[in-house]
């Protein structure tokens, strides 16, 4: 199975800031890298696919990007709705798996 | 508008079998390129993908559970069914649907379902 390796674990950081947040995987992916959104006692809510794809809606402060092993989601001036936990998920081979998640908080 | 709503029991006792259903709306599992996945998630854990189900009926589960797992589909109701035998309280989650969408060469997650939470106990 390929391990997906987030980093941080979790974030502070305060509104208006831009963060950066990683993913790594255990072996080459290409670009088959999707990032998921989760707030407290939701359903993730699915932000990027294909690495750097936007799904329809999302606004372009997220962005992505990455190939291979390493890649990172960008949050541009972050507001209030923004803090909650990030996943990374790999789609290149089954079994799919996910990253640990990286929680973010505000300071 | 797409949608997507899991059910099932609340609670269930170790040794028993899990039967969750997946019932959707907004496209059909009939259409080329339409996927449905089943992905769990313990209280305050991270995510877990379990099995999909191809339009074509091709079936893909996870490697540690799937000789407990079995994902089939009712295309005429709107419906993903997943079946977990042999409950144990560690598969105590969350459990929530999802669409898988192929473009491209890409087959990604698209629209989620809401969850339902499952409590393994006796």
């Amino acid at each position: 199975d390929i391990q997906m390796t987030q980093s941080p674990s979790s974030l502070s950081a305060s509104v208006g800031d831009r963060v950066t947040i990683t993913c790594r995987a255990s072996q080459g992916i290409s670009n088959y890298l999707a990032w998921f959104q989760q707030k407290p006692g939701k359903a993730p809510k699915s932000l990027i696919y294909a690495a750097s794809s936007l799904q329809s809606g999302v606004p372009s402060k997220f962005s992505g990007s990455g190939s291979g092993t390493d890649f990172t989601l960008t949050i541009s001036s972050l507001q209030p709705e923004d803090f909650a936990t990030y996943y990374c998920q790999q789609y290149n081979s089954y079994p799919f798996t996910f990253g640990q998640g990286t929680r973010l908080e505000i300071k | 508008q797409v949608t997507l709503r899991e059910s099932g029991p609340a609670l269930v006792k170790p040794t028993q079998t899990l039967t969750l259903t997946c019932t959707f709306s907004g496209f059909s599992l009939s259409t080329s390129g339409m996927c449905v996945s089943w992905i769990r998630q313990p209280p305050g854990k991270a995510l877990e993908w379990l099995a999909r189900i191809d339009w074509d009926d091709d079936k893909y589960y996870s490697t540690s559970l799937k000789t407990r797992l079995t994902i089939s589909k009712d295309t005429s109701k709107n419906q993903v069914v997943l079946t977990m035998t042999n409950m144990d309280p560690v598969d105590t989650a969350t459990y929530y649907c999802a669409r898988i969408l192929y473009g491209g060469n890409h087959a990604y997650f698209d629209y989620w379902g809401q969850g339902t939470l499952v409590t393994v106990s006796s």
